[in-house]
């Protein structure tokens, strides 16, 4: 069975730094793409960006590139999204997800909501 | 930048009725288009892909098509379970989501 799991929710101050993870079992990780997707409270979904596991090709879309860090290890089969500065404005809940053709995501993670706050 | 328009933002209806959801590209765009579901509290589930392919395990009254700028979803007969939230995507953008409410 395809499973992303993705790690527990967080809360943390604004200006600290957060990684969360997604961890995939049931295919080749390496093999297919992993994106991220941001809902901010109440809100709709915004495409992050993903990354091709297999040889670390990364594309952000230009509302999130410089804000975030995509990576992953193929040693675990496990992608990353991080922040450097958290800001309140990252308040959401951050889905990752796995991208097929043109991408779009056939299978998702269960999410991970980051609450930023003073 | 392709913008994306989803609409309605709402849409009242009664269980069994036939639903379109719709959404409409600033530009003629290819069939790199997707229709998914969410319900409150769940990540976002896969329906339709390459504009019309049910993705596995999908319902055949969920179905999907694409002329020119429009792309539409349409629920052939509402169940209960499909009460939701549902996001078109073109490409890299996410329209912004039509809620399908009971009437």
């Amino acid at each position: 069975e395809v499973q992303l799991i993705q790690s527990g929710a967080e809360v943390k101050k604004p200006g600290e730094s957060l990684t969360i993870s997604c961890q995939i079992s049931g295919y080749s990780f390496r093999s297919q793409w992993i994106g991220w997707v941001r809902q901010m409270p109440g809100r709709g979904l915004e495409w992050m960006g993903f990354i091709f596991p297999g040889d670390s090709d990364t594309r952000y879309s230009p509302s999130f590139q410089g804000q975030v860090t995509i990576s992953a290890d193929k040693s675990v089969s496990t992608a990353y999204l991080r922040w450097a500065s958290l800001k309140a404005s990252d308040t959401a809940t951050y889905y990752c997800a796995r991208s097929g053709t043109a991408s779009i995501f056939d299978l998702w993670g269960q999410g991970t909501l980051v609450i930023v706050s003073s | 930048e392709i913008v994306v328009t989803q609409s309605p933002a709402t849409l009242s209806v009664s269980p069994g009725e036939r639903v379109t959801l719709s959404c409409r590209a600033s530009q003629t765009i290819t069939n790199s288009v997707a229709w998914y579901q969410q319900k409150p509290g769940q990540a976002p589930r896969l329906l339709i892909s390459g504009a019309s392919t049910r993705a596995t395990g999908i319902p055949t009254r969920f179905s999907g098509s694409l002329s020119g700028t429009e792309f539409t979803l349409t629920i052939s007969r509402l169940q209960s379970e499909d009460f939701a939230v549902y996001y078109c995507q073109h490409y890299r953008t996410f329209g912004q989501g039509t809620k399908v409410e009971i009437k």
